[in-house]
């Protein structure tokens, strides 16, 4: 079955320390996004990629990094200048890239769980 | 400001009971607006979606409306499962934006037995 796989599930870190979040999507789509989702609030954009080896900020790009080198993949970052990171990390891809178009809602892995002490 | 804001923040009901959560918004301009189901520790799947020209779609027991007048919609659940136990999000995308969607906060529905 076509799907995102995050991974791992839960991750904990040290503060001041790095952290990459992984996903993987077989659904060929070309577009994925990364969102931040903390009780009490909507979903928020950190990072999206319409394209390999293009990707753009979202609302909270800050003390996040991505890259797309390749279609399928799309790691997240959470480098030490992020101040808050305690957070669960959704991934997610839409085909076409637009996921405000009626036929292509976003396609949801299921999430990684961040705490930073 | 484009705003999506849900309620009630929480609901308990019984199996077997009907439902209905609230979503109004400040989107402008309005394309579409979409329902998404959250279980918990997982990624959110999509229900419904509709555009301003549709004033309710259904999915199962899943029904939404849309007043785009208003700017309210609703999702109506029937005949509840503990396996509606779950949190329901109203995205609304704007229109000609590059994909720029606005998230609720979502509402958190707990069915009890």
């Amino acid at each position: 079955d076509g799907g995102i796989t995050q991974s791992p599930k839960y991750l904990f870190r040290k503060e001041g320390q790095n952290v990459t979040l992984s996903c993987e999507q077989n659904l060929n789509h070309d577009a994925m996004y990364w969102y931040r989702q903390d009780p009490g609030q909507g979903l928020r954009l950190i990072y999206y990629s319409q394209i390999v080896n293009d990707f753009q900020k979202g609302d909270i790009a800050e003390g996040y990094s991505v890259s797309r080198e390749k279609k399928e993949s799309f790691p997240l970052t959470v480098t030490s200048a992020q101040k808050n990171p305690t957070a669960f990390y959704l991934c997610a891809s839409s085909n076409p890239g637009d996921p405000s178009s009626y036929n292509s809602p976003l396609h949801f892995g299921n999430g990684t769980r961040l705490t930073v002490t | 400001k484009n705003q999506v804001e849900q309620s009630p923040q929480s609901l308990i009901i019984l199996e077997g009971k009907n439902c209905t959560l609230q979503c109004n918004y400040t989107v402008s301009p309005f394309s579409n607006l979409r329902w998404y189901k959250q279980d918990t520790g997982r990624g959110p799947v999509s229900l419904t979606i509709m555009t301003f020209s549709e004033n309710t779609k259904s999915n199962g027991r899943y029904t939404a409306t849309l007043d785009a007048d208003t700017k309210q919609s609703s999702l109506h659940i029937t005949a509840s499962q503990l396996s509606d136990s779950a949190s329901y999000i109203c995205v609304v995308s704007r229109y000609n934006q590059g994909g720029k969607l606005i998230f609720g906060q979502g509402t958190e529905l707990s069915v009890k037995p």
